[in-house]
């Protein structure tokens, strides 16, 4: 079946600085990928669709300057949260769509992320 | 957006039981994909069942099966012989071929199994 890989699985940063979270489709071409941020006991609320080799599209209230998605193949999209604060914190997953019309998202294993 | 509700925000069942668990969303079109995703304590979104709109027969995978009635809207999912691992936060989703590749998901059901 199809898998997501998403590294890192948690990530501790100081306030200020920047993360970087990779997801890959591991065995198929995702031209399309979806981060999704997950707070306690809430649902998937997408941040931003990545779109190889094109600018991601970000939903409304998400600050593509903070947040921002490079797509360059593929197979791989990254999410980088700049200048990180305390509130960034949560869970961040990412997922892509397999190629088949009637195909799910697969979702990678998310990655915690903490601002101290 | 398509809007996806699930108005169950807890259930619980006895172990080797029966539980339905609801969705109902709001769409105006004829052709669309509905899903059931589970998302255990470990927080790995796993694909339970899907269900293309076009189908009239229930999906069914194992104990997991679906009742789909298109006309009202509703996507309920029926767990049989529940199981300790059962236990999750189940939501639904919803993909139209028209608007991309975007899903719409509920905001869940935490079900609890009772051992």
């Amino acid at each position: 079946g199809a898998v997501v890989s998403q590294h890192p699985s948690w990530v501790i940063c100081k306030s200020g600085t920047s993360v970087k979270i990779e997801c890959r489709s591991l065995d198929f071409q995702a031209t399309t990928m979806f981060w999704y941020r997950q707070f306690p006991k809430q649902s998937l609320m997408l941040m931003a669709t990545s779109n190889e080799g094109s600018k991601a599209t970000y939903e409304q209230g998400v600050e593509k300057d903070k947040f921002l998605i490079n797509h360059a193949s593929l197979t791989l999209s990254t999410l980088t949260v700049t200048s990180a604060h305390p509130e960034d914190s949560s869970f961040y997953i990412c997922s892509a769509r397999g190629d088949r019309e009637n195909s799910p998202l697969h979702f990678g294993n998310g990655t915690r992320l903490t601002v101290t | 957006a398509q809007t996806v509700t699930q108005s169950q925000p807890e259930m619980s069942v006895q172990e080797a039981e029966t539980v339905t668990l609801s969705c109902t969303y709001d769409t105006s079109e004829s052709d669309y994909y509905l899903f059931w995703y589970k998302q255990p304590p470990s927080r790995q979104m796993i694909l339970v069942i899907r269900q293309e709109a076009y189908k009239q027969q229930n999906a069914t995978e194992n104990r997991f099966s679906v009742n789909f009635q298109k006309a009202a809207k509703s996507f309920s999912l029926k767990i049989s012989d529940s199981q300790l691992g059962d236990a999750a936060m189940y939501f639904c989703a919803y993909r139209s071929p028209r608007t991309g590749n975007q899903f719409y998901f509920g905001t869940g059901t935490s079900l609890t199994v009772i051992p």
